[in-house]
C-alpha cells in the first residue's frame, strides 16, 4: 500500500476532460515537487509532468499538473483512445527513515469510453 | 539522444544469483543518479533505490534493503543491479530511469524482465 493515494481507475468518453488526484502528507507531496509519469501497455513509463505542473518537450499541453498542500492533480483535456494507461504519481517521502525514499502512487487505469 | 539502454530478459532458477545492467549515454553519466524500479506482474511500480554514478553512494528503498545491491561503473557509463540469491517472488520487470536534478524521472530504460522459476 503506498503513501500516495490515487483512484485505482477512471474513465471518460472521447473528446472528454479527466482528473487524477494523488493524495499524500506533509512527509511527501507537501514539501517536495510531484511529477507524473504514464505507461501505455507493454512500454516503459514516460515522463507526462515534473515539478508539479511543467511538461517535458514533446508532452502536449493538453496534459497538465497542479498541486495544492498534500494533494497533487493530473488533467487531462480533449481524450483521445491513445490515452488509455496506467498513470502514476511520484515525488520524495521522508517518513520512513532519515533519508528520503521515492514514492509512486498505486497507479491509475485510464479508460477512454 | 539521451538514452538508457537495460539488458535483456533472463530466466533463472531460485537460489541463483544475477546481474541486469543499464547503459547511459547521449549525456554526463555521472551527472545524474540512477534508480531502478521494480514492476511485478499486473502491479504498480515500486522505488528500489538510487546510485550516484560520479561516486557510487547508495540508497534503498527500505523495502528492498539487503536484498538487491546496485552499482555503478562510470567508466563504462552502466549502472548494475544485482542479486545474490533469486526467490520467485523477484519475477518482475525491472527498470533504471536517471533521476534528473533529484526530483523526476526521466529517461527511462526499456526494461528487464526477471523470470525466477524451478
Amino acid at each position: 500500500q503506498s503513501v500516495l493515494t490515487q483512484p485505482p481507475s477512471v474513465s471518460a468518453a472521447p473528446g472528454q476532460k479527466v482528473t487524477i488526484s494523488c493524495s499524500g502528507s506533509s512527509s511527501n507531496i507537501g514539501n517536495n515537487y510531484v511529477s507524473w509519469y504514464q505507461q501505455l501497455p507493454g512500454t516503459a513509463p514516460k515522463l507526462l509532468i515534473y515539478e508539479n505542473n511543467k511538461r517535458p518537450s514533446g508532452i502536449p499541453d493538453r496534459f497538465s499538473g497542479s498541486k495544492s498542500g498534500t494533494s497533487a492533480t493530473l488533467g487531462i483535456t480533449g481524450l483521445q483512445t491513445g490515452d488509455e494507461a496506467d498513470y502514476y504519481c511520484g515525488t520524495w517521502d521522508s517518513s520512513l527513515s532519515a533519508v528520503a525514499n521515492w514514492v509512486f502512487g498505486g497507479g491509475t487505469k485510464l479508460t477512454v469510453l | 539522444e539521451v538514452q538508457l539502454v537495460q539488458s535483456g530478459a533472463e530466466v533463472k532458477k531460485p537460489g541463483e544469483s544475477l546481474r541486469i545492467s543499464c547503459k547511459g549515454s547521449g549525456y554526463s553519466f555521472t551527472s545524474y543518479w540512477i534508480s531502478w524500479v521494480r514492476q511485478m506482474p499486473g502491479k504498480g511500480l515500486e522505488w528500489m533505490g538510487r546510485i550516484d554514478p560520479s561516486d557510487s553512494y547508495t540508497n534503498y528503498s527500505p523495502s528492498f534493503q539487503g536484498h538487491v545491491t546496485i552499482s555503478a561503473d562510470k567508466s563504462i557509463s552502466t549502472a548494475y543491479l544485482q542479486w545474490s540469491s533469486l526467490k520467485a517472488s523477484d519475477t518482475a520487470m525491472y527498470y533504471c530511469a536517471s533521476l534528473l536534478y533529484g526530483n523526476w524521472f526521466d529517461p527511462w530504460g526499456q526494461g528487464t524482465l526477471v523470470t525466477v522459476s524451478s
